[in-house]
C-alpha cells in the first residue's frame, strides 16, 4: 500500500546541532508539506513544496530548510536547533489535481527535542 | 482573510452520548471542507470530506454538513464510543491554493 513515513520518529538533539529529519511518500503526489504541531497553536505550516525543485516558505519558516530532488522526499533541516523548536512535525502529501480541492495525508509525526 | 474557528475543548463525554463539535469557517469561494482526526501519539487522518455546498460527508458513524448560509461545518455523531476519544481539527484550503487552514483543534474524551 502507497503510504507516507518519517523518520525518525523520536529525535533529542542539542542546541546549535544541525537535524535533518525526513519525509518519504510513495503515492508519487506533486505536493509535499512540512507542518509543526505545539500546544496552543495548532498546525502550522513551515515549508511546502509543488513538485522536483520547487519549495516555498510557509509562516514558520525561520530556521528551517527544504529540498525537493525527487518526488517522493522532502527532508525538513533545522539548521541550527534551538529550543524554541522543540515540537511534533508532521509531514503531508496531496495529488496536486487542484487547488481548493484536494486532500492531505499525513505522515505519523516526528518528536524532537532540543536540549 | 481565511480562518477557521472551532470550539474550544476539552469536550467530555459518556459513552453512547451524541457529540457535536462546531466549525466556522471564513472562505474566498467555496472551497472542499475537511475533518480530520489525530489518535494519541499518531498522526492526522482524513475523517471526512465535503466538496461543495449541501454536501454531506460521513465516515465512521460521524457527518458534516457543508453549509455556505451559516459558513459552517459542524462535526456530528450519533452515539459515541470510547474508541472516538482524540483531537478533532476542521481544515479547508486557502483560496486557490493547496496549502490549508487548520482550526486549533478540539478534544474529545469519551467515559466508559
Amino acid at each position: 500500500d502507497a503510504e507516507i513515513t518519517q523518520s525518525p520518529r523520536h529525535k533529542i538533539t542539542e542546541t546549535g546541532r544541525q537535524v535533518t529529519l525526513a519525509c518519504h511518500q510513495t503515492w508519487n503526489h506533486n505536493n509535499m508539506f512540512w507542518y509543526r504541531q505545539d500546544l496552543g497553536h495548532g498546525l502550522r505550516l513551515i515549508h511546502y513544496s509543488y513538485g522536483v525543485q520547487d519549495t516555498n516558505k510557509g509562516e514558520v519558516s525561520d530556521g528551517y530548510s527544504v529540498s525537493r530532488s525527487n518526488t517522493e522526499d522532502l527532508p525538513l533541516t533545522l539548521e541550527s536547533a534551538a529550543s524554541s523548536q522543540t515540537s511534533v512535525y508532521f509531514c503531508a502529501s496531496s495529488e496536486g489535481r487542484g487547488p481548493s480541492t484536494d486532500t492531505q495525508y499525513f505522515g505519523p509525526g516526528t518528536r524532537l527535542t532540543v536540549l | 482573510g481565511d480562518s477557521v474557528t472551532q470550539m474550544e475543548g476539552p469536550v467530555t463525554l459518556s459513552e453512547e452520548a451524541f457529540l457535536t463539535i462546531n466549525c466556522t469557517y471564513t472562505a474566498t469561494g467555496y472551497p472542499s471542507l475537511f475533518w480530520y482526526v489525530q489518535y494519541p501519539g499518531e498522526g492526522l487522518q482524513l475523517l471526512l470530506k465535503a466538496t461543495k455546498a449541501d454536501d454531506k460527508g460521513s465516515n465512521k458513524g460521524f457527518e458534516a454538513t457543508y453549509r455556505k448560509e451559516t459558513t459552517s461545518f459542524h462535526l456530528e455523531k450519533g452515539s459515541v464510543q470510547v474508541s472516538d476519544s482524540a483531537v478533532y481539527f476542521c481544515a479547508h484550503p486557502t483560496s486557490g491554493t493547496y496549502k490549508y487552514i487548520f482550526g486549533t483543534g478540539t478534544r474529545l474524551k469519551v467515559l466508559a
